[in-house]
C-alpha cells in the first residue's frame, strides 16, 4: 500500500511565524504535491516536484515555498504566516515520468493549519 | 470555462440505487482521468482510475470514459450510505508529455444515500 505521511495533522500557529510542514512518501514516487483545500474553492495546487531539488509553481505559489532534499520528503514552507493561509493542506504523491500516463495520486492526511 | 466540471449537487438517493456522478473537461489533450472519495474533515482517496474509452468496473463502481464528448462518469450502484462523501473527478493533461503528473480536480460533488 502506498504511504504518505504528514508531520501535523492539526497545527496552530500565530502571525508572521515560520511554518514547516512535512510530507513523506515510501513509494519511491517523483512527483510530489502541496495542494490547499478551503470551502468553495475545491483543491489548489500550490507547489510540486517533479524529482530531487526540481520544484515548479502550481497555481497559488504566493508566500509559499518548497523544498525537496530527499526523493521522498517534500517540505512545504510558510515563511510569514498569515491569518488568510489557515486552511487544510494536503501533500500527495505518484508515479509516473514522461509518456507514462498513471499519475495516480495518493494523498496523506492532510494538516490542518490555523494562524491566529 | 472550468477546466473541470462536475454536476454542481448535492445528489441524494436512496439506499440500493445507482448514484451516477458526471464530470466534464475541456481540454481534448487529456489522457488520465480518476474519481476520488472525501469523507468529511478527511483526506481524497483514489478509487478508480481510467485512460481509455468505455467502461470500467470494479465492485460496485464503474466509471465510464467518452473522450469524443470529453465526459467521464462514476456509477456507484447499490448504494450505501456509507458510500455517502464527496466526489472528486481529475484529469490529467499529458501534452507533450511535460505535465509531471499535475492532475485538475473539479469543485465535488456531495453524495447523501439515504437508508
Amino acid at each position: 500500500d502506498v504511504k504518505v505521511t504528514q508531520s501535523s495533522r492539526y497545527l496552530v500557529k500565530r502571525t508572521g511565524e515560520k511554518v514547516f510542514l512535512e510530507c513523506v512518501q515510501d513509494m519511491d514516487h517523483e512527483n510530489m504535491f502541496w495542494y490547499r483545500q478551503d470551502p468553495g474553492l475545491g483543491l489548489r495546487l500550490i507547489y510540486f516536484s517533479y524529482d530531487v531539488k526540481m520544484k515548479e509553481k502550481g497555481d497559488i505559489p504566493e508566500g509559499y515555498s518548497v523544498s525537496r532534499e530527499k526523493k521522498e520528503r517534500f517540505s512545504l514552507i510558510l515563511e510569514s504566516a498569515s491569518t488568510n493561509q489557515t486552511s487544510m493542506y494536503l501533500c500527495a504523491s505518484s508515479h509516473g515520468t514522461s509518456g507514462d500516463f498513471s499519475y495516480e495520486q495518493y494523498f496523506g492526511p492532510g494538516t490542518r493549519l490555523t494562524v491566529t | 470555462q472550468k477546466e473541470v466540471e462536475q454536476n454542481s449537487g448535492p445528489l441524494s438517493v436512496p439506499e440500493g440505487a445507482i448514484a451516477s456522478l458526471n464530470c466534464t473537461y475541456s481540454d481534448r489533450g487529456s489522457q488520465s482521468f480518476f474519481w476520488y472519495r472525501q469523507y468529511s474533515g478527511k483526506s481524497p482517496e483514489l478509487i478508480m482510475s481510467i485512460y481509455s474509452n468505455g467502461d470500467k468496473e470494479d465492485g460496485r463502481f464503474t466509471a465510464q470514459l467518452n473522450k469524443a464528448s470529453q465526459y467521464v462518469s462514476l456509477l456507484i450502484r447499490d448504494s450505501q450510505p456509507s458510500d455517502s462523501a464527496t466526489y472528486l473527478c481529475a484529469v490529467n493533461v499529458n501534452a507533450g508529455g511535460t505535465s509531471y503528473g499535475k492532475l485538475t480536480f473539479g469543485q465535488g460533488t456531495i453524495l447523501t444515500v439515504h437508508p
